[in-house]
Order: C-alpha cells, then structure tokens, then sequence
C-alpha cells in the first residue's frame, strides 16, 4: 500500500543553519514521484521540491535540496542557511503510477526558525 | 492568471445541511483533486478525477460526491454535514500525471465548520 510517514511533528533551528526534515515511504510501484510542499501560516501550499523515482541524482532548488536514498525509501528535504521566512508546515508527498498518479501526503512537520 | 479557484473561503453550516464546494481551473490541467486537511493529519484524499469525464474514490470519501462538469471544473458536495466534516478543503489540479507525477497546483482553501 502507498504511505508516507513524517516522524518529526515539529524541528527547531537557528537561523542561517541547515535543517533536514525525515520523510519514509512505502510504496510497490517502480515509477512514482516524490514531493516537498511548504505551508506557511497563510494557508497556502507551495511547491519546492520534486524526485522521480529513476532519477539518479538528488533533485536541488535553490536552498532546498532533496536526499533521496531508494533502497532505504527515504526522501528527506535539506534546507540551507535557513531564514525566518521557512517558518512553515513541510509536507512530504507521493504519486505512483497504480491508480492515476494520486498524490498521497505525511502528516507534515511543523519548522521553527530561530532569530 | 487565476490558477486554481476555489469558493466559498468560508463556510459555517447546520448539522445536516448540504452545500457544494465549487473548484474552476484555468490552466488546462487533465487532472483535479479534493484534498481535506485536519490538524495533525495532513492532506487526505477525497476523491481526484484524472481525466474529463472520471471520477474515483481516495482515502477518505464517505459522506462526499463529486462532479466533473468539464474540464475546468470540479465540485464537492456534502450531502448531509456533519461535525467530522469540519476541515479545511483543498482543490488541486496537475497538468497530465503519465510519468511518475507532476506538481499539484493548489486552490487557497475552504475552511467549512459543521455546528
């Protein structure tokens, strides 16, 4: 069965260090996709970060970068020299090819960045 | 370029009252989605509808329909409201999910409490 789990309700850090947030997967299909989303206390959710499955490198943009280790499925997010603006909700998130590549969500982890 | 459009932002209801939540995206997109988003659980999957003219069920679709009018519009009913159904609702839409996933655009949320 397709699942994600983020294990971290919530993470500290200082401002201007690097932060990496834990997301595990599971899923049985060979091409699904992973993504990272960020939602601020406004509500809405922003896209960062994506990593197709048969990709060999770890995706990178900009500050955000994407440690993926397939056997271990693991996709965790890497944020660098944070800023008070990260302060957010992050989402790890999956589509997989079985059943019309529905995205399917973590439970998120909750990021305070520290002045 | 309005994106994903969701209405009502807000919405308050009876126990037992019904209402439709209307989704319009203006971007081509083939695929739509309604997610709702409960403190501590992510988003869970309604129902998506990957192309015009389908429609299939997500992790949590008891007490919902929905409705494909057309390509650009995708709407969420709730039949009989009930108190668990207070939550924020998110439509989301992707261009053409065939290769391992795409983005999921998201609509700004209804907030919908059931009294």
């Amino acid at each position: 069965a397709q699942k994600i789990t983020q294990t971290q309700p919530g993470m500290f850090v200082q401002e201007k260090e690097a932060v990496t947030l834990d997301c595990t997967y599971d899923t049985s299909d060979p091409s699904y996709g992973l993504f990272w989303y960020k939602q601020p206390s406004s509500g809405e959710m922003i896209f960062l970060i994506y990593q197709g499955s048969y990709d060999q490198q770890n995706a990178t943009e900009g500050r955000y970068s994407l440690n993926f280790q397939k056997a271990r499925k693991s996709a965790n997010l890497v944020i660098s020299a944070s800023q008070l603006g990260d302060s957010a909700m992050y989402f790890c998130a999956m589509s997989q090819n079985t059943g019309g590549f529905k995205t399917i969500f973590g439970a998120g982890t909750r990021l305070f960045v520290k002045a | 370029n309005a994106g994903v459009t969701q209405t009502p932002k807000f919405q308050v209801l009876k126990t037992g009252q019904s209402m439709t939540l209307q989704c319009a995206q203006d971007m081509n997109h083939n695929s739509m989605y309604w997610y709702r988003q409960d403190p501590g659980m992510g988003l869970r999957l309604i129902y998506y509808s990957a192309s015009e003219g389908t429609t299939d069920k997500g992790e949590v679709p008891n007490g919902y329909n929905v409705s494909r009018l057309n390509k650009r519009e995708f709407s969420l009913r709730l039949e009989s409201a009930a108190p668990s159904q207070t939550s924020v609702y998110f439509c989301a839409s992707t261009r053409n999910p065939g290769q391992g996933g795409e983005k999921l655009f998201f609509g700004s949320g209804t907030q919908l409490s059931v009294l």
